[in-house]
């Protein structure tokens, strides 16, 4: 079945560092790709996403390339801020006729001054 | 995107008891979703509801404990039914923008059982 494996966390990054947060996939076909943000008190918003092969994913600074060669979705940003402190949760979903959501376990991510 | 409200924000119940999670949307949708988020821990869906039909259950979940009803396009509920301690998660709503295949997500229900 489908699966999604994300970088663990918890990540501590200080203001202005680059961020990484690893996402690969198995998955039957092709499917899409979505980076969700949950910040501190709030609900799950979509951050970005990619529906085919290369497609790059943007959105607050944000990136996400889908690569289908290394089934990855790595999530990028060259300069974070506190405000980015968050739980990021990678998911994916295939069209095989439920399209239902299924995520990666989140990394937590802290952004220190 | 859509916006979605759930009722009630947060619950504290007792164990045995049940209780019926409310999901609006300001929109009609086709298919609706509730997911559980367990303490520290991802989504995992419990089931997916389409109007006019009977909910489509994940392995693990079942109607008896988690029945779900979808009366129109824009409304479903989930009951929690015979609560115990390991209930206590975060329930999720979400709709499918058929358009642009996004999923958006209700704020949630907290839910403590005790």
């Amino acid at each position: 079945g489908d699966s999604v494996t994300q970088m663990e966390g918890p990540v501590t990054l200080s203001e202005e560092a680059f961020l990484t947060i690893n996402c690969t996939y198995t998955a039957t076909g092709y499917p899409s790709l979505f980076w969700y943000v949950q910040y501190p008190g709030e609900g799950l918003q979509l951050l970005l996403k990619a529906t085919k092969a290369d497609d790059k994913g943007s959105n607050k600074g944000f990136e996400a390339t889908y690569r289908k060669e290394t089934t990855s979705f790595h999530l990028e940003k060259g300069s974070v801020q506190v405000s980015d402190s968050a739980v990021y949760f990678c998911a994916l979903s295939s069209f095989d006729g439920n399209e239902k959501l299924t995520f990666g376990t989140g990394t937590r991510l802290t952004i220190i001054p | 995107s859509a916006v979605i409200s759930q009722k009630p924000s947060r619950d504290i119940c007792q164990r045995g008891t049940s209780l019926t999670i409310q999901c609006q949307v300001d929109s009609q949708v086709t298919m609706m979703f509730w997911y559980r988020q367990q303490p520290g821990q991802s989504l995992t869906l419990i089931a997916t509801a389409n109007q006019g039909s009977e909910a489509t259950y994940e392995s693990g979940f079942v109607i008896d404990k988690f029945p779900i009803s979808r009366p129109n396009l824009t409304f479903s509920t989930l009951t929690v039914s015979n609560m115990s301690p390991e209930d206590s998660s975060i329930y999720l709503c979400s709709v499918e923008d058929r358009r642009t295949y996004e999923q958006y997500f209700g704020p949630g229900t907290r839910l403590t059982v005790t």
